[in-house]
């Protein structure tokens, strides 16, 4: 069994500042880790994943995230917000197929 | 490769009727993928295909909803007797073997029943 709990339906920062997506998963399996990226009338985008290896990986944009075992965590961040990336944030846990978080809606204010 | 393509984008459809969606994928990727998603939700799994083999399909999903893909190319999923409660995004996606890749999404079906 797989899941994912992503803390915060909305998150709002000003332009320039930090961005942190939480993400929390479970899983019975060593799992892959995926953030995607939906925004307005798109379909989702692949941002970064976690497979093996380094912790710590880069995705497009200027994003970036860590696999804390310890923790079950995928925090999501980017050190400073830009206007355009206002959109919808997924995490994803796979072990077979992808299990989905419910999303946080990341607003960007001027 | 243009990307995973789907159609229709969009379909309007009566109570009781029956809806037909089909779904392209890139053709080196082996493995296709129906999720649904509705306002304020994460995807919700349907069902998934390696080649033509269908492997797997939520225990969530009723028997008005059938997926095939014939020959390991496009799929189709059906749905069956629409209710309003069938309104959704529904999205294909697909990847190689392994899931290590991460999906490649199309634009989503968004269906209507009125």
């Amino acid at each position: 069994a797989q899941s994912v709990t992503q803390l915060g339906s909305h998150v709002s920062v000003s332009e320039g500042a930090l961005v942190l997506l939480r993400c929390n998963y479970s899983s019975s399996v060593p799992p892959y880790l995926f953030w995607y990226v939906q925004y307005p009338n798109q379909g989702l985008q692949l941002l970064l994943k976690y497979t093996t290896g380094a912790t710590l990986v880069k995705g497009i944009n200027g994003f970036e995230a860590e696999f804390k075992k310890s923790e079950t965590s995928f925090h999501l961040t980017k050190p400073s917000a830009h206007m355009s990336d206002a959109a919808e944030y997924f995490c994803a846990v796979n072990a077979g197929k992808s299990t989905f978080g419910d999303g946080t809606t990341l607003t960007v204010k001027p | 490769d243009t990307g995973v393509s789907q159609d229709p984008r969009h379909k309007i459809t009566k109570r009781g009727q029956n809806v037909t969606f089909r779904c392209d994928p890139i053709s080196e990727h082996n493995r296709l993928y129906w999720y649904r998603q509705t306002l304020g939700q994460g995807p919700e799994f349907l069902t998934y295909f390696q080649n033509e083999a269908q492997l797997e399909k939520s225990r969530l999903l009723s028997d008005r909803f059938s997926a095939e893909r014939p020959k390991g190319s496009f799929s189709t999923l059906e749905i069956q007797r629409t209710e309003q409660g069938d309104s959704a995004m529904y999205l294909c996606a697909s990847s190689p073997w392994t899931g290590g890749y991460g999906y490649t999404f199309g634009s989503g079906t968004r269906l209507t029943v009125v």
